[in-house]
Parts: structure tokens; C-alpha cells; sequence
């Protein structure tokens, strides 16, 4: 099992550009769910989605689209990036049942917008 | 809006016991408590959840008092690879079940283990 994958690892944009993250998961998993994490502060999360073709808002949501067409995948979209996007992006997978409730993290992506 | 609070930073030696404590006072019914470990250029792995009282793994201990404000993650005998953040994470997004789709982390403790 790969776990969570991510792509790409490394991304820069210049201010304007569009871009989308990709996720994979290999575990079968219902939940997955998207985070970004700017130095000194924990993880936000960003979106979610609790099943294949259904997503929802997170903390914070502005400035980003996501679809889950498959259940094994999650894309997060930045249709115009601005420089307050540069971040580390993560996204998780988890269970619904059976717990504990326990999140499966990818390796992460570094996006930088000049 | 709900919010946890830990220390920023703890210090300890190797073979001791940590205990990293956070506060999340407004936390809601339906929440969970959960701690996540995170080592640099890598994402958060899972160490302990719970509801209530006291929930005990292969690796760590979690203490939850009955009004649940707070909690407390137990790292016996700590080693220099235990070094690394370690983050509380209170939520509601869970099991399936009604939600409300929170789950607020706290900006993480550092810990440094010496030799």
C-alpha cells in the first residue's frame, strides 16, 4: 500500500496562475480531507469530503475549489493563487467506522506564489 | 469560534516521562480528542484519540478529566527519535455520524528530547 500520496511535492506559481493539487488514496477510505500549514501554526483544514461526489467547507475555504469524483481521489483547485496561498498543503484520508477516528496524512506539497 | 492551546515548547531528557497538556475549553459534545506527532518535511502521524477519561496505546497515554477542557498526552521514557511537534486536534468529524465539520488543531508543542 502507497497510503496517501501527493502531487506534485513542490510547486511554484506566480500570482494569477491556476494550479491543482492532487490526492491518492489506497486504503479505501470514505473520509479525506485537505489542510494547509503556515509556519508556527498548526494545520487548518481547508475542505473535505465525506464520500465520493460530496464536499464541504472547512475553516478555510476562500480562494479554493475541490472535487471528489473518485473515491480513491481529492483535488484541490486555486483558480487565481495569491502570494497569502504560499503554504505546505497535506491532505488526509480516514475511516468512518470502527475507530479510533485516526487521519492517514500524505508527505505534503510546498507551494510558493510570487 | 473553539480553540486549543498548548505550550509552544518542553524540554526533557532521554528515559523520562512527557506530559504535554492542552486546553480546548470550548470543546462541544460530539468532540474528540486527538494528538498527532509531526517530524519536519513530513505529515502528521497519528499517536492516541479519546473521549473521555483515560485511553492507553502501545505508545502513549491520554488523560481526559470529566469536563474535558483539557488533556493530557503521556510519553513514558522518552528517546532522542521522540523528538518532533506534537499537536492536539479537537473535532467532531467523525464516525459518519451529525457534524459539524470542525476540527481545530492547536499550534503544537516542540519537544526536544536530550541526551
Amino acid at each position: 500500500n502507497a497510503g496517501v500520496t501527493q502531487t506534485p511535492k513542490f510547486r511554484v506559481l506566480k500570482t494569477g496562475q491556476s494550479m491543482t493539487l492532487l490526492c491518492a488514496q489506497d486504503m479505501n477510505h470514505e473520509y479525506m480531507y485537505w489542510y494547509r500549514q503556515d509556519p508556527g501554526m498548526g494545520l487548518r483544514l481547508i475542505h473535505y469530503s465525506v464520500g465520493e461526489g460530496t464536499t464541504a467547507k472547512g475553516e478555510v475555504p476562500d480562494g479554493y475549489n475541490v472535487s471528489r469524483l473518485k473515491k480513491q481521489n481529492f483535488l484541490l483547485g486555486l483558480e487565481s493563487a495569491a502570494p497569502s496561498q504560499t503554504s505546505v498543503y497535506f491532505c488526509a484520508s480516514s475511516y468512518v467506522s470502527g475507530g479510533p477516528y485516526e487521519q492517514y496524512f500524505g508527505p505534503g506539497t510546498r507551494l510558493t506564489v510570487t | 469560534l473553539a480553540k486549543t492551546t498548548q505550550p509552544i515548547s518542553m524540554d526533557s531528557y532521554e528515559g523520562q516521562e512527557v506530559n504535554i497538556t492542552c486546553s480546548h475549553n470550548n470543546i462541544a459534545t460530539n468532540d474528540y480528542i486527538t494528538w498527532y506527532q509531526q517530524f519536519p518535511s513530513q505529515g502528521p502521524r497519528f499517536i492516541i484519540q479519546g473521549y473521555k477519561t483515560k485511553v492507553t496505546n502501545e505508545v502513549a497515554s491520554l488523560f481526559i478529566p470529566a469536563d474535558r477542557k483539557s488533556s493530557t498526552l503521556s510519553l513514558p521514557r522518552v528517546s532522542l527519535s521522540d523528538t518532533a511537534v506534537y499537536y492536539c486536534l479537537v473535532g467532531d468529524l467523525w464516525a459518519g455520524g451529525p457534524h459539524t465539520g470542525k476540527l481545530i488543531f492547536g499550534q503544537g508543542t516542540t519537544l526536544q528530547v536530550k541526551p
